[in-house]
């Protein structure tokens, strides 16, 4: 049980354009899902907090227009990299958290590499 | 500030050897969490343990051990009689009141044959 995925898995897109990574709780509902970056050899750093149904909440000097997030449904989270360019190219890693469960609990994704060219 | 230091960058042994990877966290909080995770290649992160504040005790999990020492703030991973497979990235972490996870820099761990 407690399975997040993330879509897709790796991408490469030119620089100027839009990518949206997916991440979804595949058998239970998440209230929260958190956004993680890791750049190589580095560490990883929560990037946003979203809330289904609501507003997410952005880490400071992380630009929540560059960084689009949507948490429609209880099983969905989506994180939109506007405008991409190269410095954007990390590991992008998302984590839920399951109604009910303690908020130390979080589940993470497999992770999303981003390559921008 | 809370902080987590992982201050070994990276560390090399040959299999079969002991390793301890050391954990450092700074907090005036009284209730915490303590956790470590295993990155290998793949980027995928493995859960591996959580601790409260308040349980001390010192675990094993097969090769694997933790000793929690409240007294000097840190949560230190030992690998007993190392595999290759245990070749990877290892976080230690720490969750917050404030309900974030703060992750430690990170050790690399090569375990060569």
């Amino acid at each position: 049980g407690a399975v997040v995925s993330q879509h897709p898995s790796w991408v490469i897109c030119k620089s100027g354009t839009s990518v949206k990574i997916e991440c979804r709780s595949l058998d239970f509902q998440a209230t929260t899902m958190f956004w993680y970056r890791q750049f190589p050899k580095q560490s990883l750093m929560l990037m946003a907090t979203s809330n289904e149904g609501s507003k997410a909440t952005y880490e400071q000097g992380v630009e929540k227009d560059k960084f689009l997030i949507n948490h429609a449904s209880l099983t969905l989270s989506t994180l939109t990299v506007t405008s991409a360019h190269p410095e954007d190219s990390s590991f992008y890693i998302c984590s839920a958290r399951e109604i009910g469960q303690a908020t130390y609990e979080q589940y993470f994704g497999p992770g999303t590499r981003l390559t921008v060219t | 500030a809370q902080k987590v230091t992982q201050a070994q960058t990276e560390i090399s042994v040959v299999e079969k050897e002991d390793v301890t990877l050391d954990c450092v966290y700074e907090t005036r909080d009284t209730t915490y969490y303590l956790f470590w995770y295993k990155q290998p290649p793949s980027g995928e992160l493995v859960f591996l343990i959580r601790r409260n504040s308040f349980d001390e005790q010192n675990e094993i999990s097969g090769r694997y051990s933790w000793n929690f020492q409240k007294s000097t703030s840190s949560f230190n991973f030992t690998i007993t009689a190392s595999q290759v497979v245990d070749s990877a990235v290892y976080f230690c972490a720490f969750f917050n009141q404030g309900g974030k996870l703060i992750f430690g820099q990170g050790t690399e761990l090569s375990v060569k044959p």
